[in-house]
C-alpha cells in the first residue's frame, strides 16, 4: 500500500461545480499536511497547507482528519484555471529536521466551459 | 521574486552518454531536493541535502547517479551512464528548515535519452 493514496480522476466538471478531492495516508504520526497544484508541463506549486482545525482560502477549502487518515479539499465555484493535476503532500513526524515530503501521485482535474 | 533555476530544461541524449543537470536555490534556503516524475510514478524522492550535506538519497540508483552540493548556490544531479528508463523531468526543490515544509520547485529538466 502506499503512504499516501489519491484518486487520479480525471475529474472532469462544469464550470461553476463544486469538487472535491480525498486522499488517505497510512502513517498515523504523519505531522504536516499539504495540497499542491501542478499544471501541465510545469514544476508543483503550493496551493494550502491543512490545518488540524480546517482552513479555507477563497474559493478552497481543505480539511484533515486524523482519526480516519484523510486529507480533503474543496473547490466552490470552479474557473477553467482550476485544471491542473492536484498533489497530497505529508510529511513523517519522524522527520525531525528532515523535511522530506511523501507525495501523492495526484488528482487530474478538468474544467470544463 | 527569488525563484529556483535549473539548467538545462530540455536535455536529449544518447544511451550511454553523461548527464549533468544543475541547479541553484533560492538564496537562504539550506535544503534541496532533487526529484523525479514520471507518469507511472509520480515524484520520486532522489536525494536530499540539508546545509549542504547529504541525508538521503536512497531513492537514487547509486551505480548510475551522483548528487553533490558543491557549493550553496549549486546542486548537481549527475547521471553516468545514461539509460533510456531514466527519461523523466527531473525536478530541483529547495526550502528551509527554520520554518515550515513548504518546499519551491525550480522549473525542471526534461531528460530524453535515446
Amino acid at each position: 500500500r502506499k503512504e499516501v493514496e489519491q484518486d487520479p480522476g480525471p475529474f472532469n466538471v462544469p464550470e461553476g461545480a463544486t469538487v472535491a478531492f480525498n486522499c488517505t495516508y497510512s502513517n498515523s504520526a504523519s505531522q504536516s499536511f499539504f495540497w499542491y497544484r501542478q499544471d501541465c508541463r510545469k514544476e508543483p506549486k503550493l496551493l494550502m497547507s491543512v490545518y488540524s482545525s480546517g482552513n479555507e482560502d477563497g474559493r478552497f477549502t481543505a480539511q484533515l482528519n486524523r482519526a480516519s487518515q484523510y486529507i480533503s479539499l474543496l473547490i466552490r465555484d470552479s474557473k477553467l484555471s482550476d485544471s491542473a493535476t492536484y498533489l497530497c503532500v505529508v510529511t513523517p513526524l519522524n522527520a525531525g529536521n528532515n523535511r522530506k515530503l511523501i507525495w501523492g501521485l495526484g488528482t487530474s482535474l478538468a474544467v470544463n466551459p | 521574486d527569488a525563484r529556483v533555476t535549473q539548467t538545462p530544461r530540455h536535455k536529449v541524449t544518447e544511451m550511454g552518454q553523461e548527464v549533468t543537470m544543475r541547479c541553484q536555490p533560492i538564496l537562504g534556503h539550506n535544503t534541496v531536493f532533487w526529484y523525479r516524475q514520471t507518469m507511472m510514478q509520480g515524484l520520486e524522492l532522489l536525494a536530499y541535502f540539508r546545509n549542504r550535506a547529504p541525508l538521503d538519497d536512497s531513492g537514487m540508483p547509486k551505480d548510475r547517479f551522483s548528487a553533490e552540493m558543491p557549493d550553496a548556490t549549486l546542486a548537481t544531479l549527475k547521471i553516468q551512464p545514461s539509460e533510456p528508463r531514466d527519461s523523466a523531468v527531473y525536478f530541483c526543490a529547495s526550502g528551509s528548515d527554520r520554518g515550515s515544509d513548504t518546499q519551491y520547485f525550480g522549473p525542471g529538466t526534461r531528460l530524453t535519452v535515446l
